[in-house]
């Protein structure tokens, strides 16, 4: 079974729309981890947001919020007014305590805003 | 803060050869290194973990005589792909992170093609 799972693989929108990406994890660890990275097509991973498991207050930065539910395992994205630069690969990743930290990757979610 | 580099970005090498490609952490100590690959429209995946001083940690099915990990300094971690093959071919991108600090910051990533 997979730890991380972003089910969706595509995401296509207009400039403006609002676009949500999901992320459902797995784990036994009490203390861990969760990260959202975004890949633009040049190919560097940057850092969006780290949160950790015991901390479950939402989070918005700009044009970017993060809904995380440990009830529900889901740590979902959202982008508000979406813009072209938004246009990446997003992945969720989990890192695990008792696993040294390791980052385990979703397979990532392909956002394309169109103008 | 937080700048990972990576050298080369691009390499392009004849099969049979060997290829060394450095990640380095040019703003923070970096006691824990991390190299991951990614195939195209691939999610990343580990490699091995570097620790500063000592052997990496391979994770199953890398194998190590192929993937030789050196963790020299505090800012500097390098992989060499041994006898280089076609099927090496990848994206290869590596990460730092410090003691206190669990978040991973990635490098811009090298590209290796292996003809």
């Amino acid at each position: 079974a997979q730890k991380v799972t972003q089910a969706q693989t595509e995401i296509s929108v207009v400039e403006k729309e609002d676009v949500t990406l999901d992320c459902v994890y797995e784990t036994r660890d009490t203390t861990y981890y969760l990260f959202w990275y975004k890949q633009p097509p040049s190919g560097e991973l940057v850092f969006l947001i780290r949160r950790n498991s015991f901390d479950e207050q939402n989070e918005i930065s700009g044009r970017y919020s993060w809904n995380f539910q440990k009830s529900t395992s889901s740590f979902n994205f959202t982008i508000t007014a979406s813009q072209v630069v938004d246009s990446a690969v997003y992945f969720c990743a989990l890192s695990e305590r008792l696993k040294g930290n390791k980052l385990t990757f979703g397979g990532g979610t392909r956002v394309l805003v169109k103008p | 803060g937080a700048v990972v580099s990576q050298h080369p970005s691009r390499v392009i090498c004849k099969s049979g050869t060997s290829v060394k490609i450095e990640c380095r952490s040019l703003d923070f100590q970096a006691t824990t290194m991390f190299w991951y690959r990614q195939f195209p429209k691939q999610s990343l995946m580990l490699m091995a973990t570097s620790n500063e001083g000592s052997k990496a940690t391979y994770e199953q099915g890398v194998e190590k005589d192929k993937f030789l990990i050196n963790h020299a300094s505090l800012t500097l971690s390098t992989l060499t792909v041994t006898s280089a093959h076609p099927e090496d071919s990848s994206f290869y991108i590596c990460s730092a992170r410090t003691t206190v600090q669990e978040t991973q910051y990635f490098g811009p990533g090298t590209r290796l093609l292996v003809l």
